[in-house]
């Protein structure tokens, strides 16, 4: 079993949908939850933290669910723009040398 | 530079030929790294550094080497290129090892090994 597994997609939507992603993570010692945003043959940014009350930040909501292991992204009132792959990430401990990436759900978002 | 920079940007290599991957950062960060990105299997770390003049071992290390002589260079050394070695390196940095620091990328090297 993976240590981080997502569902690679993709999700076809169209603009304006809102659409949800989610991610599972296997060890419960988990310190710190990222989910990242890569654009077709280019490298991966940060798209937010994920905070144990969750957050929000703009048209993305993010949430963890440490007793069922699962980290969720919402992307509201979808854009074009949103089209990426987006990786869902894991820190095992508390040493950036210990991030575990997702393999990536891939969103289009369609007009 | 602004970021992170690597060279080159791809490169087809024959097997058993020696390759140095270059990475180049000017945002003063400790920390660096090296990872693959393979279709399927998501980006894997294979060498980090903490700071300069230490670096350590990540989860795909075999055949692999690096150096960090200085803050701002981290290169990625193939001794003798391997076909499964055919993948895309993205070097990163953060200003530290703290597990919450955010992780900047370069573009990546498309390496392809015959």
């Amino acid at each position: 079993r993976k240590e981080v597994e997502q569902d690679p997609g993709p999700f076809n939507v169209p603009e304006g949908a809102t659409v949800a992603f989610n991610c599972t993570y296997s060890n419960s010692a988990s310190q710190s939850f990222f989910w990242y945003r890569q654009d077709c043959r280019k490298e991966p940014k940060l798209l937010m933290s994920v905070y144990s009350s969750g957050n929000e930040d703009g048209r993305f909501t993010a949430q963890l669910n440490r007793a069922s292991q699962y980290i969720s992204l919402l992307i509201r009132d979808s854009k074009l723009s949103d089209s990426a792959t987006y990786l869902c990430v894991v820190n095992r401990e508390d040493s950036s040398y210990k991030l575990i990436f997702g393999s990536g759900t891939r969103l289009l978002v369609r007009p | 530079i602004a970021g992170i920079t690597q060279a080159p940007t791809s490169q087809i290599l024959a097997a058993g030929r020696r390759m140095t991957l270059r990475c180049t950062q000017d945002m003063r960060h400790n920390a660096m790294y090296w990872y693959r990105q393979d279709l399927g299997l998501g980006l894997r770390l294979i060498h980090y550094s903490n700071t300069a003049g230490t670096t350590g071992k990540g989860e795909v290390p075999d055949g692999y080497s690096v150096s960090r002589a200085n803050t701002d260079d981290f290169p990625l050394t193939l001794a003798s290129a391997v076909p499964s070695q055919t993948s895309v390196y993205f070097c990163a940095s953060s200003d530290s090892s703290r597990g919450g620091d955010e992780q900047f990328f370069g573009p990546g090297t498309r390496l392809t090994v015959l």
